[in-house]
This record gives C-alpha cells, sequence and structure tokens, in this order.
C-alpha cells in the first residue's frame, strides 16, 4: 500500500536558518504530493502542493519539488521565521479518495 | 466563512458512554471525512463520504460509524467508547472525491476527545 516517511523531529532551527524537513513515499501509479501544516491548538492547513513528476509547489516561502526519479517531497524554506513553528505533515493520494499521512515532523524555530 | 465545523472541541467521555462529534462544512463539498491523530503515528483515516448517502470505511473504522443524510454533516459516532479511543479527531471536506488530481482538502479545527 501507499506510504509516507517524513524525517524524525523535533527540529530545532535558529530565526533565519535554511530549513529542510525530509520526505519520501512509496506508492503506485502516479499520487499528487501535499505539504499540511498544523499551528498549536489548530486542524491542517495545505502548505502546498504538486500533481505530477518535476512540479514545484510553493507558498509563503516554502517549496517543495515532486522527484518521481527518488520518490521524494523534501520540504525547504531559505529563512525561517519564529512564526514557522508548527507540526509539518508530508501526504500524498493514490488512490481517488484517501489521503496518507506521515508521521509529522514538529518544527520550533527560536530567535 | 465558516468552512469545516466541528463540535464540541473538548470532550472527556466514561469507557462504554456513546456520544457523537459533529462536523459541518457549508462549501457544498461532496467529499467529506474522519481522521484520527495520534502521537508518532500521523493522520489515520476513519471513515469517508464521497455524497448524501454513501459512506465507505477507512484504515481504522472499527468502533465508529458514520451517516451522510446530508451533503452538508457528516457525524462521527462512538458506540462504546474505549480508552483506545483517545485522540484528536479531524473532520475535513473536498470539493469532489478526486484527491488524487490535487484537490484541497479543508480540515476543521478538531477535536479532543478523552476516554477515561
Amino acid at each position: 500500500g501507499n506510504s509516507v516517511t517524513q524525517m524524525e523531529g523535533p527540529v530545532t532551527l535558529s530565526e533565519e536558518a535554511f530549513l529542510t524537513i525530509n520526505c519520501t513515499y512509496t506508492a503506485t501509479g502516479y499520487p499528487s504530493l501535499f505539504w499540511y501544516v498544523q499551528y498549536p491548538g489548530e486542524g491542517l492547513q495545505l502548505l502546498l502542493k504538486a500533481t505530477k513528476a518535476d512540479d514545484k509547489g510553493s507558498n509563503k516561502g516554502f517549496e517543495a519539488t515532486y522527484r518521481k526519479e527518488t520518490t521524494s517531497f523534501h520540504l525547504e524554506k531559505g529563512s525561517v521565521q519564529v512564526s514557522d513553528s508548527a507540526v509539518y505533515f508530508c501526504a500524498l493520494t493514490g488512490t481517488a479518495s484517501k489521503l496518507t499521512f506521515g508521521t509529522g515532523t514538529r518544527l520550533q524555530v527560536t530567535l | 466563512n465558516a468552512g469545516v465545523t466541528q463540535t464540541p472541541k473538548f470532550q472527556v467521555l466514561k469507557t462504554g458512554q456513546s456520544m457523537t462529534l459533529q462536523c459541518a462544512q457549508d462549501m457544498n463539498h461532496e467529499y467529506m471525512s474522519w481522521y484520527r491523530q495520534d502521537p508518532g503515528m500521523g493522520l489515520r483515516l476513519i471513515h469517508y463520504s464521497v455524497g448524501a448517502g454513501i459512506t465507505d470505511q477507512g484504515e481504522v473504522p472499527n468502533g465508529y460509524n458514520v451517516s451522510r443524510s446530508t451533503t452538508e454533516d457528516f457525524p462521527l459516532r462512538l458506540l462504546s467508547a474505549a480508552p483506545s479511543q483517545t485522540s484528536v479527531y479531524f473532520c475535513a471536506s473536498s470539493r469532489t472525491r478526486a484527491l488524487s488530481s490535487g484537490n484541497t482538502i479543508y480540515f476543521g479545527e478538531g477535536s479532543w476527545l478523552t476516554v477515561v
């Protein structure tokens, strides 16, 4: 079946540092890939998505590129802020009606 | 601009009690679903619906019941609560069931349930 593997957290960075959160996946066919963000006490919000190989999703300074050859969708940001502290989930859809999530990576950004 | 609304936000139940988590969306979405979020396990799909009158099981359906009598509402029922059902529950909706095409899924703010 489909699966998503994310790097273990928590990730602690100083403000303005470069962020990478690794995500790799296993899926049949051609899944769409997503990053969701969950701020403390809130639900999940879509951060960015990519629906085909080599697509780059971007939003709020975050980027991720759909790499079919390495089955990866790593999240990056050039300069993180304290307000980026949250839990980040990588996810994919393979079958029409199911979203498969990774376990989440907690990011803590300090001044 | 309500989006997906879940109630209650917090609930404590005793083992064996039943309760219903309510979910409503005002976006005329066909697709609705329930997930539970547990530490170290991400979100797991409990049940989903692709339209009024149609429901189906997800990964972890045991102990939960759903119905979809209207497009707007998708309640989740715990028939006899167990401590293993202590979790955070999220309702989600999407315009269509075609999630594989990159359709955006909108999540509610979550319901924190503790079963003692």
